[in-house]
């Protein structure tokens, strides 16, 4: 059964810092792994998805990589920003035969202080 | 960008009531769409698959009985949540992949959520 960690649970960090959030699963063969944002009582926006034969995903200030063989990806923010401040998931599509059914970490909850 | 809707946005019910959310694809077609719950403070938990014009596939202790899933069109699921009881207050997400897309390459699309509260 696949399982995804994310670490740390929180983080909190002043305005401009760049800042690595983990994410780690247990079974390598995954298809596609994606990083999303939520903000309070409110849905998940998509921010990257690298796929499996990628290692890296770039989109303006976030930089995701991927690393299957060791089963873990990082989300770097650069220049954090307070509108940064939301929950990160990362999700993984674990393999062919489940269709696009994501598994979910328990998220990242960022705030950026100004 | 592909837009995915939820109707109620939030809903207060009574236990032992019945509660219908919606989940429409605004400008795509949608076969197939998912759905999550999601308790305070936790991740989200993938409740089934819904499959246009066929049964809903139920994720392990999922009540297939108590969350009724539709899916009669390629831009609209439904879930009803029947005999509604607090322990059943959460947030519920849909999201809808395009049909036509590789599950390696392709994107889910996330509604903005429904949250329900029973009383």
């Amino acid at each position: 059964k696949q399982e995804v960690t994310q670490i740390p649970a929180a983080l909190s960090v002043p305005e401009g810092e760049n800042l690595v959030l983990n994410c780690s699963f247990t079974d390598s063969a995954i298809y596609n792994l994606q990083w999303f944002r939520q903000d309070p009582g409110k849905g998940l926006t998509s921010l990257l998805l690298i796929q499996s034969s990628q290692r890296e995903q770039t989109s303006g200030r976030l930089n995701a990589s991927l690393d299957k063989s060791s089963g873990r990806s990082t989300l770097y923010i650069a220049a954090s920003q307070p509108g940064d401040s939301a929950t990160y998931l990362c999700a993984v599509i674990r393999g062919e035969t489940s269709g696009s059914r994501l598994t979910f970490g328990e998220g990242t909850q960022l705030t950026v202080n100004p | 960008g592909a837009v995915v809707s939820q109707h109620p946005s939030w809903v207060i019910c009574k236990s032992g009531t019945s509660v219908k959310i919606e989940c429409r694809s605004l400008d795509f077609q949608a076969t197939t769409m998912f759905w999550y719950r999601q308790f305070p403070k936790q991740s989200l938990m993938l409740m089934a698959t819904s499959n246009e014009g066929s049964k809903a596939t139920y994720e392990q202790g999922v009540e297939k009985d108590k969350f009724l899933i539709n899916h009669a069109s390629l831009t609209l699921s439904t879930l009803t949540v029947t005999s509604a009881h607090p322990e059943d207050s959460s947030f519920y997400i849909c999201s809808a992949r395009v049909g036509w897309r590789t599950p390696s390459t392709d994107t889910q699309y996330f509604g903005p959520g429904t949250r329900l509260t029973v009383l």
